[in-house]
């Protein structure tokens, strides 16, 4: 199976911050990643997927982007705003069977 | 706007079953990929299974295997998840998942006795 490895687990940041979180996969998925958002309490939102041509789900503010090809991906918040404090996961759906990342919680400092 | 609505979740008994039903609206089903996601309280995401929009090909994860079976019925937009030999780590919220794209709002299934 594909691990997927998130780093950081956690983090503080402000308002008004650029956070970036990174995935890397065990083994070559091209550009088959996904990223999700989960507020408590609430089911998963997806913020972008085929990552490497950064494409965003319709509604998804520009703020959110990301990059990476083949085992290296990260996930970029360019200002973070109190909205945006969440549960980030990472996604592969290259190979089966499909494998998530742990998760990076992203709290208030 | 796509929904997806799944209902059928609900509390059984160690060795029972549940079926999980994922109605869509708003898209033309057949076209995609349909999967469940789970994920058990307090803990991270976990893919569960997959289907092909023709419904002929399914992936699943190793510890269900055997015992559960997604289908769906293209004339009904509705997905499916038939969970057989339940157990206590079968607890989880049970999200319906359109390709990478879309998630249901999730169903409760609570295992135990």
């Amino acid at each position: 199976d594909i691990r997927m490895t998130q780093s950081p687990s956690s983090l503080s940041a402000s308002v008004g911050d650029r956070i970036t979180i990174t995935c890397r996969a065990s083994q070559d998925i091209r550009n088959n990643l996904a990223w999700f958002q989960q507020k408590p309490g609430k089911a998963p939102t997806s913020l972008i997927y085929a990552i490497s041509s950064s494409s965003s789900q319709s509604g998804v503010p520009s703020k959110f982007s990301g990059s990476g090809s083949g085992t290296d991906f990260t996930l970029t918040i360019s200002s973070l705003q109190p909205e945006d404090f969440a549960t980030y996961y990472c996604q592969q759906y290259s190979i089966y069977p499909w494998t998530f990342g742990q998760g990076t919680k992203v709290e208030i400092k | 706007e796509v929904q997806l609505l799944e209902s059928g979740g609900g509390l059984a008994q160690p060795g029972g079953s549940l079926r999980l039903s994922c109605a869509a609206s708003r898209i033309t089903f057949s076209n995609y990929v349909m999967s469940w996601v789970r994920q058990a309280p307090g803990k991270g995401l976990e893919w569960v299974a997959s289907i092909s929009g023709s419904g002929n090909s399914t992936s699943y994860v190793d510890s269900v295997k055997g015992r559960f079976t997604i289908s769906r019925d293209n004339s009904k937009n509705t997905l499916y998840l038939q969970m057989n030999s339940l157990r206590a780590e079968d607890t989880a919220v049970y999200y319906c998942v359109l390709v990478v794209i879309r998630w249901g709002q999730g169903t409760l299934v609570t295992v135990s006795s």
